[in-house]
């Protein structure tokens, strides 16, 4: 079974410039995560996704950050003006739905390391 | 406030010896723990998933424990070996319902031969 797929890998941009991150959830897997680690810190939620639709959004800095899932399957993350502390591996992972994440853990992918400088 | 904790110095074992990290929170009523590995430059890999009302789980040279009334989970892996080296990161999810994972900062495990 194919994995998490997220694109690019790597991505150096000056601070105030615009971003965006792709992620393709494994083939079924209705619940789609955002999440945004530190360097030297464990992964923080920044939003959940329920097929097309937002679950929570809670964490995520609307003033700059957007994400949406459109057909509920793939989805892009993006950042408006970027600032330096936006430096991080930005997370996607996904599970089959709400409530098989509790039971079969959550597929992440690689992640896109972000460089603001 | 909500915290999970784990310790952040690196923990340095010797190869088949057995390595034990730790996991503690606070303010947090989980109905499942969940332990994830993180090699460099990859993202976390799940390994283990223990409900409040099971103590202890095993999986292969892993153990897992879950003391609700302490607050802690405790992740064992005997027989370690060189390969078994990398983060290992702890994650509850924080209500019944949310089915969101809340991470601990994790902590780094280096086995040496």
């Amino acid at each position: 079974e194919a994995g998490v797929a997220q694109s690019p890998r790597y991505k150096i941009i000056e601070k105030r410039q615009s971003v965006a991150f792709w992620c393709n959830p494994i083939s079924g897997h209705a619940t789609l995560y955002w999440y945004q680690q530190i360097l030297g810190q464990g992964p923080k939620l920044l939003i959940q996704f329920q097929n097309n639709g937002v679950v929570d959004d809670s964490q995520l800095p609307k003033d700059r950050f957007s994400a949406e899932r459109l057909k509920g399957v793939d989805s892009t993350l993006k950042i408006q003006p970027a600032k330096l502390e936006d430096s991080a591996v930005y997370l996607c992972a996904s599970s089959l739905g709400l409530g098989a994440g509790r039971s079969d853990g959550y597929t992440f992918g690689s992640g896109t390391r972000l460089t603001v400088v | 406030s909500q915290k999970i904790e784990q310790n952040s110095e690196a923990l340095n074992i010797q190869e088949g010896k057995t390595a034990t990290l730790t996991c503690n929170y606070t303010n947090y009523s989980p109905a499942y723990l969940q332990w994830y590995r993180q090699d460099p430059g990859r993202g976390p890999v799940f390994l283990l998933l223990i409900r409040e009302n099971e103590k202890e789980k095993r999986k292969e040279r892993l153990k897992v424990t879950f003391d609700t009334t302490l607050k802690q989970s405790l992740f064992h892996i005997t027989a370690s070996q060189p390969a078994d080296s990398a983060t290992y990161l702890c994650a509850l999810d924080p209500s019944y319902n949310t089915d969101k994972l809340i991470f601990g900062t994790g902590t780094r495990l280096q086995v040496f031969p």
